[in-house]
C-alpha cells in the first residue's frame, strides 16, 4: 500500500519555529510537496523537494531525505496567519499523474 | 500559476438525486484531477480528468457513480449520481502542468446530502 505519515496537531506561539515532518512509503516516488489549507479553504502549494537537501522559501523551508524516505517542513517566525492544515503529498508516479496526500497537520499559533 | 473556479459552492441535496460540479480553469493546463475531502481529512483522489477521452478513476470509485468529463483543456465537470448521505463531502477540482508537482486547486465544492 501506499501510506503518508504526519503527526495530526502541532501547537506553537508567535514568533517560534516549528517543524512538520513526513514519512512516507509509496510504490514509487519522484518528489515530496507541501500544501497549506486554512479552514474552508482551497489547499495552496509552498514547497516541493525532489532531491536531497533543503529547500527555502522566505520563512518557509523544507527538507527531504529519500534514503529515509522522510522529509519536513520548517516554519520560521510563525505567525497567526500560519495557522492552518499542512499536508505532504507525494508525486508517486512520473507521468504527471496525480499527488498521493498525507492526512495533513493541523497548526495552531497562539499569541 | 492557474486561477480554478468551481460551481456551486455548496448544495444541499435529496438522497437519489444527482449533482454536477463544475471546474473552470483561467489558463490551459495539462492535468486537471477530482478530489474528495470529508471536513478535518486528507484529499482522496477521485479521478485524472483526461481531454477528450474518458477519465482514469483510482480504485473505490467508477464511473457509473462519478461520471466526469473535459471537453476542452480549461474545462470539467464531475457528477456525483444516485446520491447518499455517505457522499456528503467536499469536492475539489485541481490542475497541474508540468510534471505535476505544483497542483493549483478550486475553492471545492461542500456537498450535503440528506
Amino acid at each position: 500500500g501506499q501510506s503518508l505519515e504526519q503527526p495530526s496537531e502541532v501547537t506553537a506561539v508567535e514568533g517560534a519555529i516549528v517543524q512538520i515532518n513526513c514519512t512516507y512509503q509509496t510504490s514509487g516516488f519522484y518528489g515530496l510537496s507541501w500544501y497549506q489549507q486554512h479552514d474552508g479553504g482551497a489547499p495552496t502549494f509552498l514547497s516541493y523537494n525532489a532531491l536531497d537537501g533543503l529547500e527555502e522559501t522566505g520563512r518557509f523551508s523544507s527538507f527531504l531525505s529519500r534514503s529515509d524516505s522522510y522529509g519536513y517542513l520548517l516554519l520560521q517566525e510563525l505567525q497567526m496567519k500560519d495557522s492552518a492544515s499542512y499536508f505532504c503529498a507525494v508525486k508517486a508516479n512520473q507521468a504527471g499523474t496525480a499527488l498521493i496526500f498525507g492526512k495533513g497537520t493541523t497548526l495552531s499559533v497562539s499569541s | 500559476s492557474a486561477v480554478i473556479s468551481q460551481k456551486p459552492s455548496r448544495d444541499i441535496c435529496q438522497r437519489g438525486t444527482s449533482l454536477t460540479i463544475q471546474c473552470q480553469v483561467d489558463s490551459q493546463v495539462t492535468m486537471m484531477f477530482w478530489y474528495r475531502q470529508q471536513p478535518g481529512q486528507s484529499l482522496t483522489l477521485i479521478a485524472t480528468a483526461n481531454q477528450g477521452s474518458e477519465a482514469t478513476y483510482e480504485s473505490g470509485f467508477v464511473i457509473d457513480k462519478f461520471p466526469i468529463s473535459r471537453p476542452n483543456l480549461t474545462f470539467s465537470t464531475l457528477t456525483v449520481s444516485n446520491m447518499s448521505p455517505e457522499d456528503s463531502s467536499i469536492y475539489l477540482c485541481s490542475g497541474g502542468t508540468g510534471d505535476s508537482y505544483e497542483q493549483y486547486f478550486g475553492p471545492g465544492t461542500r456537498l450535503t446530502v440528506t
